[in-house]
């Protein structure tokens, strides 16, 4: 079925860094838009990163620009997330999602996601 | 930065149809897309380009956008529909979700 499952989350300090995987089946990856989403405890949905089909577009919000970088290896139908110069304010869940598209729509199917804690 | 609005609650009874509002400037521009999230759960998207049901997703749940503002409709409530409920749309290359509104079932 299709299935987005994340990892690489956990504690870290505050100016560190992490990587967080995202392994897709269940559909040709490399023909949608990736995305990451996060969820800070009790908070709303705050979309963080976009990357298109081919990996020729990716896209940030302000708050993790110059930080955060987003990258997808389509042979192993994996998406990254890159996360340097991390922050209190980083603490969330991660989730990674597909896009509707092959770039930039609705997000259909949602990983369970990783928690990402930062904290000295 | 654009921004999406949101009730923070929106209450309605067994059966009954209940709207979620999510208001943006010029926000029939765009597509808006709508997400269901269950406690401890990941979001699961029950509407997207403002009108489409992605498959699975019951009837009594569709959508409109018009002017400033798109809304969610549910007809015939279910208590099994009391959760949080996202809007999100895309401001260029930026995707934004309002802060969602959370639906009781009385």
């Amino acid at each position: 079925q299709v299935q987005l499952v994340e990892s690489g989350g956990g504690v870290v300090q505050p100016g560190r860094s992490l990587r967080l995987s995202c392994t897709a089946s269940g559909f040709t990856f490399s023909d949608y838009g990736m995305h990451w989403v996060r969820q800070a405890p009790g908070k709303g949905l705050e979309w963080v990163a976009v990357m298109s089909y081919d990996g020729n577009h990716k896209y940030y919000a302000d708050s993790v620009k110059g930080r955060f970088t987003i990258s997808r290896d389509n042979s192993r139908n994996t998406l990254y997330l890159q996360m340097r110069s991390l922050r209190a304010e980083d603490t969330a869940i991660y989730y990674c999602a597909k896009d509707v598209t092959y770039s930039r729509d609705a997000f259909d199917i949602w990983g369970q996601g990783t928690m990402v804690t930062v904290s000295s | 930065s654009y921004e999406l609005t949101q009730p923070p609650s929106v209450s309605v009874s067994p059966g009954q149809t209940v709207s979620i509002s999510c208001s943006g400037d010029k926000l029939a521009d765009k597509f808006v897309s709508w997400y269901q999230q269950r406690p401890g759960q990941p979001p699961v998207l029950v509407i997207y380009q403002d009108t489409k049901r992605p498959s699975g997703i019951p009837e009594r749940f569709s959508g409109s956008n018009s002017g400033n503002t798109a809304t969610l409709t549910i007809s015939g409530t279910q208590a099994v529909d009391e959760t949080d409920y996202y809007c999100q749309a895309w401001d260029s290359t930026t995707a934004v979700f309002g802060g969602g509104t959370k639906l009781i079932v009385l």
